[in-house]
């Protein structure tokens, strides 16, 4: 069964700094792989989204880097700002008969300004 | 811009009723997904669904039910709600492979 591991659970950082989010997975048979973001209280938004064929994407200052072969996954968050500040999600989406997203269990990122 | 629309938003029902929470999404996804998120123990998939009368069991259906009559809407019945089934609960619909998520509903149950 897939499993997905995020560290760390939580992290605290002054703002601008750049930081780096963990995911890994124990199959590598995955379909693609997806980045979201969770504010409180609320559902998760899509951040990035990458092919299992992809070895990276990029949106604005948020880049997500695959290793399939790993079973490793990375959103780096240049200059972070206060407004950065929320839940990351990873979630591999694997193909079988469900095509099911199996997720991490998220990184609580506080960014102090 | 994908919708996907939770009825409600905060509900307070009691042990024993009989609850429903609704989706609808306007993407004509064939997909669509429950979801329930707890402290500690992330997303649990309960329900799933990839076509019109068709379901699925996820991790987690026992005490759930679903319907899907037609296929912009997926209802998740809770027959006779229970203290362990206070939640926050998603709802999320998508073509093949990808997924877009509603803003949850709490519920609790007293």
């Amino acid at each position: 069964k897939q499993e997905v591991t995020q560290i760390p659970a939580a992290l605290s950082v002054p703002e601008g700094e750049n930081l780096v989010l963990n995911c890994s997975f124990t199959d590598s048979a995955i379909y693609n792989l997806q980045w979201f973001r969770q504010d409180p209280g609320k559902g998760l938004t899509s951040l990035l989204l990458i092919q299992s064929s992809q070895r990276e994407q990029t949106s604005g200052r948020l880049n997500a880097s695959l290793d399939k072969s790993s079973g490793r996954s990375t959103l780096y968050i240049a200059a972070s700002q206060p407004g950065d500040s929320a839940t990351y999600l990873c979630a591999v989406f694997i193909r079988n008969a469900g095509n099911m997203l199996t997720f991490g269990g998220g990184t609580r990122l506080m960014v102090k300004p | 811009d994908v919708k996907v629309t939770q009825s409600s938003r905060y509900l307070v029902k009691r042990t024993g009723e009989k609850v429903f929470l609704e989706c609808v999404q306007d993407m004509d996804h064939e997909n669509m997904f429950w979801y329930r998120q707890d402290p500690g123990l992330g997303l649990r998939l309960i329900y799933f669904s990839y076509d019109v009368k068709m379901k699925e069991k996820g991790d987690i259906p026992e005490g759930y039910s679903v319907s899907r009559e037609k296929k912009e809407r997926f209802s998740l019945i809770l027959e006779s709600a229970s203290t362990n089934q206070t939640s926050m609960y998603l709802c999320a619909s998508g073509p093949v492979n990808t997924i877009y998520f509603g803003e949850g509903s709490w519920l609790t149950v007293v």
